[in-house]
C-alpha cells in the first residue's frame, strides 16, 4: 500500500526555536504533499500544498515565513515552524498523493506530530 | 464556496446498532469524494473513495456509502456497529481528476458503547 512516515511523532521545544518535521513517501512517489493543522475536536485545516521542486503555495492566512515547506524530493518534505510560539502549538499532519497509487489509496496520511512550545 | 457539511457532530451508539453519519458538499463540477476514519491517536485512515461508477460504495470494516449525485450527498453506513467503530469520521471532497486540495468536514465523534 501506499504508506506515509512523519516524525518526529511528539516535540516539546522552547519559544523563539525552530522545530522540523519531516513526511516521507516509503513505497510510492509523492507528486504532491499536503500539510495540515488539526486543533482539538476539530477538523483538518489545510495549510499548504507542496509539489516536488517547487514552491509550496498556502492557504489565506498562513504565514509562509514561520511554516517553511521544502519539497525537495518526490519521497520527501519537511514542514519547519520557525520561531515557534506558544500559539503554534498544536497537531500537524502531513498528507500525500502519487500520480500511480492515486486511483487505489486517494490521499494518504501521515501519524501526525504534536508540537508543544513552552 | 466549496465546503463539506457533516451533519452529526456526536454520536452514541450501542453495539450492534445500525450507523448512519451524513454528509452534504457544496463543489462545483464532478468530485471525488472520501471517508477517512481516526481511531483515537491515530492517523487517519481511508474507509472508501469514490471516484466513478457504482455510486453504492464498499469499504473496509463493513463500511459502505452512496453517492446520491442530485442531493449532493455521501452518507456513511454500517449496519451494526462495534466497540472498536469508536473514532472520529471524516467526510472529504476534491474535484474529479484533480489530485488537489482535499475539502474536509468538521468531523463526526462515534462513541460505541459495550
Amino acid at each position: 500500500g501506499a504508506v506515509v512516515s512523519q516524525h518526529p511523532s511528539w516535540v516539546i521545544c522552547k519559544s523563539g526555536t525552530s522545530v522540523k518535521i519531516e513526511c516521507r513517501s516509503l513505497d510510492f512517489q509523492a507528486t504532491t504533499m499536503f500539510w495540515y493543522r488539526q486543533f482539538p475536536k476539530q477538523s483538518l485545516m489545510l495549510m499548504a500544498t507542496s509539489n516536488e521542486g517547487s514552491k509550496a503555495t498556502y492557504e489565506q492566512g498562513v504565514e509562509k515565513d514561520k511554516f517553511l515547506i521544502n519539497h525537495a524530493s518526490l519521497t520527501l518534505s519537511t514542514l519547519t515552524v520557525t520561531s515557534a510560539h506558544p500559539e503554534d502549538s498544536s497537531f500537524y499532519i502531513c498528507s500525500a498523493i502519487g500520480t500511480a497509487s492515486f486511483v487505489d489509496y486517494g490521499y494518504t496520511f501521515g501519524s501526525g506530530t504534536r508540537l508543544t512550545v513552552v | 464556496a466549496q465546503s463539506v457539511s457533516q451533519h452529526n457532530h456526536h454520536v452514541i451508539l450501542s453495539e450492534a446498532a445500525s450507523l448512519e453519519l451524513g454528509c452534504n458538499y457544496s463543489y462545483g463540477g464532478t468530485v471525488n469524494l472520501f471517508w477517512y476514519v481516526q481511531y483515537p491517536g491515530q492517523h487517519l485512515q481511508l474507509l472508501l473513495k469514490y471516484f466513478s461508477g457504482d455510486p453504492l460504495v464498499k469499504g473496509i470494516k463493513g463500511f459502505e456509502a452512496e453517492f446520491i449525485k442530485s442531493k449532493f450527498s455521501f452518507n456513511l453506513r454500517k449496519p451494526s456497529v462495534q466497540w472498536s467503530d469508536t473514532a472520529e469520521y471524516f467526510c472529504a471532497v476534491t474535484g474529479s481528476g484533480n489530485t488537489g486540495k482535499l475539502i474536509f468536514g468538521q468531523g463526526t465523534t462515534l462513541q460505541v458503547k459495550p
